[in-house]
């Protein structure tokens, strides 16, 4: 069972606005902010979102971040082909005193 | 361009002790935290642990007894050992830096990842 629970898919197809979900608790998402990693097929894990919604420089902004509660979400706008890869979303947990990750969403451009 | 570069062996022997070194190259290794990740086949991303600039080191508590990750600031490099192994650490290593940005913290680079599996 993951901390941080994310769809295992997710898809859309080219110019659309997809949203992918990070859904956690008091004492991670409820207190902390939350990272989002894209990792392409065999490339290592990128950052696109910092602090809920900062964008690293570098990162287009069609992609953001959002947060309400113990809740988060990444989205893309104008998606991509080049957007077909895993999200994973990331925060610090305050009672396993430890770094959690979702499980992963695996996004398909159709 | 700052990259992170892991190196070590691919097998180890259940028991046995695995060790990694992540190289950094393209930056200092000075003014971040350094982490190792790993990712299980089929499974999660599971913080390892972290090592600070400032030589004090956290780990992940279902591994702290095994776990010891520390610093070469000569060689730009830093390595993890994870003591006692059994299939269950099987699994892609990743090394990352960590960033802080106010009072917060986060991976802001990652190497690729290696493969290290544990059988005899």
């Amino acid at each position: 069972q993951s901390v941080l629970t994310q769809p295992p898919a997710a898809s859309g197809t080219p110019g659309q606005r997809v949203t992918i979900s990070c859904s956690g608790g008091r004492s991670n998402i409820g207190k902390n902010p939350v990272n989002w990693y894209q990792r392409l097929p065999g490339t290592a894990p990128k950052l696109l979102i910092y602090s809920d919604n900062q964008r690293p420089s570098g990162v287009p902004d069609r992609f953001s971040g959002s947060k309400s509660g113990t809740s988060a979400s990444l989205a893309i706008s104008g998606l991509q082909s080049e957007d077909e890869a895993d999200y994973y979303c990331a925060v610090w947990d305050n009672s396993l005193h430890a770094w959690v990750f979702g499980g992963g969403t695996k996004l398909t451009v159709l | 361009q700052v990259q992170l570069q892991e190196s070590g062996p691919g097998l180890v022997k259940p028991s046995g002790t695995l060790s990694l070194n992540c190289t950094v190259s393209g930056g200092s290794i000075s003014g971040y935290y350094w982490s190792w990740i790993r990712q299980p086949p089929g499974k999660e991303l599971e913080w390892i642990g972290n090592f600070y600039d400032s030589g004090s080191s956290n780990y992940n508590p279902s591994l702290k007894s095994r776990v010891t990750i520390s610093v070469d600031t000569s060689k730009n490099q830093f390595s993890l050992k994870l003591s006692s192994v059994t299939a269950a650490d099987t699994a892609v290593y990743h090394c990352a830096r960590g960033k802080q940005w106010l009072a917060y913290w986060y991976f802001d680079l990652w190497g690729r990842g290696t493969l290290v599996t544990v059988s005899s």
